[in-house]
């Protein structure tokens, strides 16, 4: 069965300062690979997945994540954090072999603390 | 588009009691599922669904029953609700085409069960 672990509960970053969320995976081939952010109270918003191809894909809010066959990683990455950045984020993997059909599995997520 | 919409927003039960989670989708996608999200554990599948008449169980089904009439509709239903349900459920609704996948997710519904 295919898991995910982001190994940092919370972080607390600076505004200003660059971000990374740490992401693995132990999947048996490589699977589809998302990012989502909830903010406080709200639903999940997908800020990038990776099919196939280049292992650096751009999502939206100025944010990146790099595949890493090697590692088994999947992490994001923004240069300069804002304030309003501050919520959970999850990394979720998808069999890719499977038909698309039975869901993806989660990470239990990191909370970003942004300090003024 | 209306996307994936749930119902209701928030509700209360008491123990044993039932109730069902409505989950509707206008996008024509063959697959749903239904998740829970508890604080620290992530979002934990419940029960999935690859077209109308065909579910499966998730990661944690006990507890909770599903059905698939049509292609739009994904209901959820709690038989005898247990305090360990308290949770967020969202639905989702997903499609593969093309080596590429997608999940949309509805608001969520804030369950507490006393």
């Amino acid at each position: 069965a295919q898991s995910v672990t982001q190994p940092d509960i919370h972080i607390t970053v600076s505004e200003g300062a660059s971000l990374e969320l740490r992401c693995n995976y132990s999947y048996g081939a490589t699977p589809y690979l998302f990012w989502y952010v909830q903010s406080p109270g709200q639903g999940l918003q997908l800020l990038l997945k990776y099919f196939s191809g280049d292992t650096l894909v751009q999502g939206i809010k100025g944010f990146e994540a790099e595949f890493k066959r090697s590692q088994s990683s999947f992490n994001l990455r923004k240069p300069s954090v804002h304030w309003s950045d501050a919520a959970e984020y999850f990394c979720a993997v998808e069999d890719s072999s499977g038909g698309g059909a039975d869901g993806l599995t989660f990470g239990k997520g990191t909370h970003l603390i942004i300090q003024p | 588009n209306a996307g994936v919409t749930q119902t209701p927003k928030f509700q209360v039960l008491k123990t044993g009691q039932s109730m069902t989670l409505q989950c509707a989708q206008d996008m024509n996608h063959e697959y749903m599922s239904w998740y829970r999200q508890d604080p620290g554990m992530g979002l934990r599948l419940i029960h999935y669904s690859v077209g109308a008449g065909i579910t499966d169980q998730g990661e944690v089904p006990n507890g909770y029953n599903v059905s698939r009439s049509t292609t739009e509709d994904f209901p959820l239903r709690l038989l005898s609700a247990a305090p360990s349900q308290t949770s967020v459920y969202f639905c989702a609704s997903s499609y593969r085409r093309g080596g590429q996948s997608q999940q949309f997710f509805g608001p969520g519904t804030r369950l507490t069960v006393l």
